[in-house]
C-alpha cells in the first residue's frame, strides 16, 4: 500500500543536540511538506517542497533544516538553534498544489529535555 | 483574529447522536480540507470540497463559498468517531491554514 512513513514515532534529545526525523513516501507525490503541531494551536508550516532539489520556507523555519535530495524523501533536522522543540512533527505529501488532497504521516513526537 | 475558526472546541455525543462540526474563514478559498485525526496522532484526509456538498459513508460535508462557512457533519456516530478534526484552507498556492480542532468524543 502507498503511503507516508515517519520514524521515530517517539524521539528523545538532550538539549544541544541536532535530531533527524525521518520521512519517506512512495505515492509519487511532488509535493512535501513538514508541520509542527503544538497543544491548543493549528498545524504551522516549516519547510515544503514542490520539486526534487527545491525546497521553500514556511511560517516558522528559524532553527529547522531540510533536503530533497530525493523524491521519495524529506528529512528534517531540528537544529540546536530552535529555541523550543519540543513538539508533534507531521509530514505530508500531495500529488501538487495544496487544492490537492494530502497524504499524512504518523507523526513523531519529539522531547527535547 | 484566526483565519481559521473552528467550533465546538470540544464536543462529547451519545452513540447515534447527529453531529456537526462548523469551520468559518476570512480568507478567499479555492478548497476547504477537512481531517481527522486519531488519538495516535496520525491525520487522514476526509474529504476536499470547493462547492455544495460531498458524502462519504456516515460523513458528509458542505461549503457554502459566499458565507466563507463549512460544516462536517456525522450521522449515527459511533464511539469510533471520536478524533480531533480539523478544517484548512489554502492562501495561497503552497500553503494551508488549520483550525485548531475540534475534539469529538462519542460514548457507547
Amino acid at each position: 500500500d502507498g503511503g507516508i512513513t515517519q520514524s521515530p514515532k517517539y524521539l528523545f534529545r538532550k538539549e544541544g543536540q541536532n535530531v533527524t526525523l525521518s520521512c519517506e513516501q512512495n505515492l509519487n507525490h511532488d509535493a512535501m511538506y513538514w508541520y509542527r503541531q503544538d497543544p491548543g494551536q493549528g498545524l504551522r508550516l516549516i519547510y515544503y517542497s514542490q520539486i526534487v532539489n527545491d525546497f521553500q520556507k514556511g511560517d516558522i523555519a528559524e532553527g529547522y533544516s531540510v533536503s530533497r535530495e530525493k523524491k521519495e524523501s524529506f528529512p528534517l533536522t531540528v537544529t540546536s538553534a530552535q529555541k523550543n522543540p519540543t513538539a508533534f512533527y507531521l509530514c505530508a505529501s500531495s500529488p501538487g498544489q495544496v487544492v490537492s488532497p494530502l497524504h499524512f504521516g504518523n507523526g513523531t513526537r519529539l522531547t527535547v529535555t | 483574529k484566526n483565519e481559521v475558526e473552528q467550533s465546538p472546541q470540544n464536543l462529547t455525543a451519545q452513540e447515534g447522536e447527529f453531529i456537526t462540526i462548523n469551520c468559518s474563514y476570512s480568507v478567499g478559498i479555492s478548497a476547504l480540507h477537512w481531517l481527522q485525526q486519531h488519538p495516535g496522532g496520525g491525520i487522514v484526509s476526509l474529504f476536499m470540497l470547493s462547492s455544495g456538498k460531498k458524502k462519504h459513508g456516515r460523513l458528509i460535508a458542505t461549503i457554502n463559498i459566499q458565507e466563507k462557512h463549512s460544516s462536517l457533519h456525522i450521522t449515527a456516530s459511533h464511539p469510533r468517531d471520536s478524533a480531533v478534526y480539523i478544517c484548512a484552507v489554502p492562501y495561497n498556492t503552497d500553503k494551508l491554514i488549520f483550525g485548531t480542532g475540534t475534539r469529538l468524543q462519542v460514548f457507547p
